[in-house]
């Protein structure tokens, strides 16, 4: 099973900034295999990022993905004021599905 | 309005059984691998369960593999997560997904509460 450490736990961060989230894989992970998603308190998880660079349908432009390998890094060029909540990465390989621990953006 | 909507969760003994539904709407159900994902509370995701798309093929995670099986029925654009021998560990909210691209799921439900208790 591969294993998805996110980091850091929790970034806290004001509106406006860069947000710079980590996701380190346990073994090299397809870059067509890596999403990221958000979840605010309540609500179903979202899907952000697929194949480690695309943008879901609707999902607006500051939101980036980047990786390969066993490095991947999901950047929030600016943030505003919806952006604060809990982000998973996730990964599939040979019909397995693991997510990361997450990583809680919160307003400092 | 692309939808999934679960049902039938609720509090159960250790042991107990219950059977999880998924109603599907505004896409075309039967052209989708779909999942079941899992919150226990104050906890991370956990995938489950997924099933391909005419039911010929089904995985699980290795922890619920022998007591819970993921079914579906595409002419009720329906699917189900039967799950027994329940424990207090899978207490959680599960959440009934549409596979996407590349691995990713792209639909979530709003999901359905499971409680294992005495």
């Amino acid at each position: 099973e591969i294993v998805l450490t996110q980091s850091p736990g929790t970034l806290s961060l004001s509106p406006g900034e860069r947000a710079t989230l980590s996701c380190r894989a346990s073994q090299s992970v397809s870059s067509s295999r890596l999403a990221w998603y958000q979840q605010k308190p309540g609500q179903a998880p979202r899907l952000l990022i697929y194949g480690a660079s695309s943008r879901a349908t609707g999902i607006p432009d500051r939101f980036s993905g980047s990786g390969s390998g066993t490095d991947f890094t999901l950047t929030i060029s600016r943030l505003e004021p919806e952006d604060f909540a809990v982000y998973y990465c996730q990964q599939y390989r040979s019909s397995s599905y693991t997510f990361g621990q997450g990583t809680k953006l919160e307003i400092k | 309005e692309v939808q999934l909507v679960e049902s039938g969760g609720g509090l159960v003994q250790p042991g107990g059984s219950l059977r999880l539904s998924c109603a599907a709407s505004g896409f075309t159900f039967s052209s989708y691998w779909m999942s079941w994902v899992r919150q226990a509370p104050g906890k991370g995701l956990e995938w489950v369960a997924n099933i391909k798309v005419d039911e010929s093929e089904n995985f699980y995670v290795d922890s619920v593999k022998g007591r819970f099986t993921i079914s579906r029925d595409n002419a009720k654009n329906s699917l189900y997560l039967q799950v027994n021998s329940l424990r207090a560990e899978d207490t959680a909210v599960y959440y009934c997904v549409r596979g996407g691209s590349h691995g990713s799921f792209d639909i979530w439900g709003q999901g359905t509460m499971v409680t294992v208790s005495s």
